[in-house]
């Protein structure tokens, strides 16, 4: 089973450049998520989406942008890559959004921005 | 709004030691509680659970209790592995939003 599948695992960026990571999930689920993960800070929530067309911000959205056309994939879009973006971005699912449902994480993506 | 706090680390314990992983948590009404495990190069994955007080979540040896008056979820096992070297992060779903609130990880090696 595939489960959640981000692309690439490591990317250095250039100040200024922008970028796409690649999130797709095979297991039908409604609610994906993204997060960055600083260290020694936890995850943070950067967008998140419930179905397909409908997304919405998290705790930290700036210099960044989502889409959702289908079930399957939750593209996250870096327009003007800065320093503080530096950082291991891990794409979420789960099937529903209640409260003690279980979410599947991606392997993550490292990205450094130079 | 909600909020986790778990135990510094790093932690180095010997194979075969107890191992408790302190977590604390603020959030209105009762949300569900999670620990979730990051073993070196992967994602996340889900240790164990608990969703309402007095439950206790298990799994590879690993427990949590749901502590309402405490407002904590510590984690423990018995006998620590090679294994079990990862980071483990406390979280929480609840209030009036579904998503994970995570607290910072704690970072766990076991030395042969």
């Amino acid at each position: 089973n595939a489960g959640v599948t981000q692309t690439p695992k490591f990317r250095i960026l250039k100040i200024g450049q922008s970028m796409t990571l690649q999130c797709a999930q095979d297991m039908n689920h409604n609610y994906m998520y993204w997060y960055r993960q600083d260290p020694g800070m936890g995850l943070k929530l950067i967008y998140y989406s419930v179905g397909a067309g409908i997304t919405d911000k998290g705790e930290v959205p700036n210099g960044y942008n989502v889409s959702r056309s289908t079930t399957e994939y939750f593209p996250l879009r870096l327009e003007l890559a800065a320093p503080s973006q530096t950082s291991v971005y891990f794409c979420a699912s789960s099937y529903t959004g209640q409260m003690n449902t279980e979410a599947f994480f991606g392997q993550g993506t490292r990205l450094t921005v130079v | 709004g909600n909020s986790v706090t778990q135990m510094e680390g790093p932690v180095t314990l010997s194979e075969e030691a107890f191992l408790t992983i302190n977590c604390t948590y603020t959030a209105t009404g009762y949300p569900s509680l999670f620990w979730y495990v990051q073993y070196p190069g992967e994602g996340l994955q889900l240790l164990l659970k608990a969703t309402k007080a007095d439950d206790k979540g298990s799994n590879k040896g690993f427990e949590a209790t749901y502590r309402k008056e405490t407002t904590s979820f510590h984690l423990e096992k018995g006998s620590v592995q090679v294994s079990d070297s990862a980071v483990y992060f406390c979280a929480l779903s609840g209030g009036s939003n579904y998503k994970l609130t995570f607290g910072k990880g704690t970072l766990l090696t076991v030395n042969p």
